[in-house]
């Protein structure tokens, strides 16, 4: 089992509506979790941190923390064309070695 | 705040070529990583510093690659002699440190063997 899934295809939304990418980790002690932005040539951008159970919520951005089921998402609120990414799923173990382990990330389209 | 600086940002190589990638992190950060990224993938790290010590190089093909991060505060990757599959996206990321765990990117470096 890999790290990080992220296991749906591209993800197409029309435009103003809500997109919702989803995470899942293997490993239990993970303590750090992120999402990254990333535009195609370009390098991951930060975009969300979250660090225990519940939502956060950042402009239009909720990152969605549950530890017990091992699993993180990401919410767009009212897409936009300029959301249309590569989103990255990014989590950190044991603080200890801190090193983030990566998903494949998920690409969202934004119809117009 | 200037953001996480990295040079060059295209190299074209051929294979067996030596080939070199320097980073210089945010200032203050005292953690800097060295990933690849391959296409359709996540970064990989490669190795990771403390100040000037590399605390996580377990995934470093020591063979023929290798780092340094002289006074702790630059990087440089090095990798001789480079293969095919050593081509992809080279990328530097920095973190404060003491605690603070968000990483920051630079642009990358896009190797291309040949």
């Amino acid at each position: 089992q890999k790290e990080v899934e992220q296991n749906s295809g591209p993800l197409s939304v029309p435009e103003g509506a809500i997109a919702s990418l989803n995470c899942t980790y293997s490993d239990r002690v993970s303590q750090s979790f992120f999402w990254y932005r990333q535009y195609s040539g370009k390098s991951p951008e930060l975009i969300m941190s979250i660090y225990s159970n519940g939502d956060k919520e950042d402009g239009r951005f909720t990152a969605q923390l549950n530890k017990a089921s091992q699993y993180v998402s990401l919410l767009i609120r009212d897409s936009q064309p300029s959301d249309s990414a590569t989103y990255l799923c990014a989590v950190n173990g044991d603080h200890g070695n801190n090193r983030l382990a990566f998903g494949k990330g998920n690409q969202v389209v934004v119809i117009p | 705040e200037a953001g996480v600086v990295q040079s060059p940002r295209y190299k074209i190589i051929e294979k067996k070529q030596p080939v070199a990638f320097w980073c210089n992190p945010i200032s203050g950060h005292n953690t800097l990583y060295w990933y690849r990224q391959n296409l359709g993938q996540g970064p990989e790290l490669l190795i990771r510093y403390e100040n000037e010590e590399a605390v996580d190089d377990s995934q470093l093909p020591k063979d023929r690659f290798s780092a340094e991060r002289l006074k702790g505060v630059d990087s440089t990757l090095k990798i001789q002699p480079a293969e095919l599959g050593d081509s992809a996206v080279y990328l530097c990321a920095s973190s404060l440190g003491q605690g603070v765990y968000e990483q920051f990117f630079g642009p990358g470096t896009r190797l291309t063997v040949l």
